[in-house]
């Protein structure tokens, strides 16, 4: 167990509506960054957030969207689902900005849209 | 192109035997290399990174960079039944805010 959280753990939704998933970083690590992994592919980066700002963004649209708070638990909003939305959702926590050797990861959330 | 390529495999070895895993990469502003092994159904955990040219050695495991070549392996000596997972190699930039992964190599030891 990495002491990351992520809830919920399975969400169903439909084309078209907006989806919020969360995660807890580990105690002590001010960076949260979500990845978007296919079945059967490797995860791929969507957005970092370092104390409470964006820090660096993978090749997602806006409606991909999300916060960092005060104590770096993270949210992801996703607008407008489609159906290639569908994926596991994981969030990584980390200390520090910069380079960043060691991530660890949630138990991802599963998102089927339908 | 994919930035990260890795045979998809599935690789099988027996117990006891040598598992090589390969990556190439195609940026080369990555700077760090890191190996994540991936069990059916559970989220990524990390087995080592590296950053300089050369062998990394951590128990089993020795990580191999050549960035002249932009190459990546990880070997697993002595593999286990237990070592049976998908294994994902991934490359950074300098900030590391942009990780990218391939695809994972499923290896299956038998016993």
């Amino acid at each position: 167990e990495t002491g990351v959280t992520q809830s919920p753990t399975h969400l169903i939704k439909t084309r078209g509506q907006q989806v919020t998933l969360r995660c807890s970083s580990q105690s002590g690590h001010n960076t949260v960054s979500w990845y978007q992994q296919a079945l059967g592919q490797g995860p791929q980066f969507i957005f970092q957030y370092y104390r409470e700002e964006e820090n660096g963004r993978g090749n997602f649209p806006p409606r991909f969207s999300g916060l960092q708070f005060p104590n770096y638990s993270s949210e992801l909003n996703v607008n407008a689902l489609e159906l290639d939305d569908s994926a596991l959702y994981l969030c990584a926590s980390s200390f520090g900005q910069g380079v960043i050797y060691e991530q660890y990861f949630g138990p991802g959330t599963r998102l089927t849209v339908t | 192109q994919k930035e990260v390529e890795q045979n998809s495999g599935p690789l099988s070895v027996p117990e006891g035997a040598i598992a090589s895993l390969n990556c190439t990469y195609s940026d080369r502003g990555s700077q760090s290399f890191f190996w994540y092994r991936q069990y059916s159904g559970k989220s990524p955990e990390l087995i080592m990174f590296i950053y300089s040219n050369g062998d990394k050695e951590d128990g089993r495991f020795t990580a191999q960079l050549n960035k002249a070549s932009q190459y990546v392996s990880l070997l697993i000596r002595d593999s286990q039944p237990s070592d049976s997972a998908t294994y994902l190699c991934a490359g950074s930039n300098y900030n590391n805010n942009d990780m990218r992964f391939g695809a994972g190599t499923r290896l299956t030891v038998k016993p």
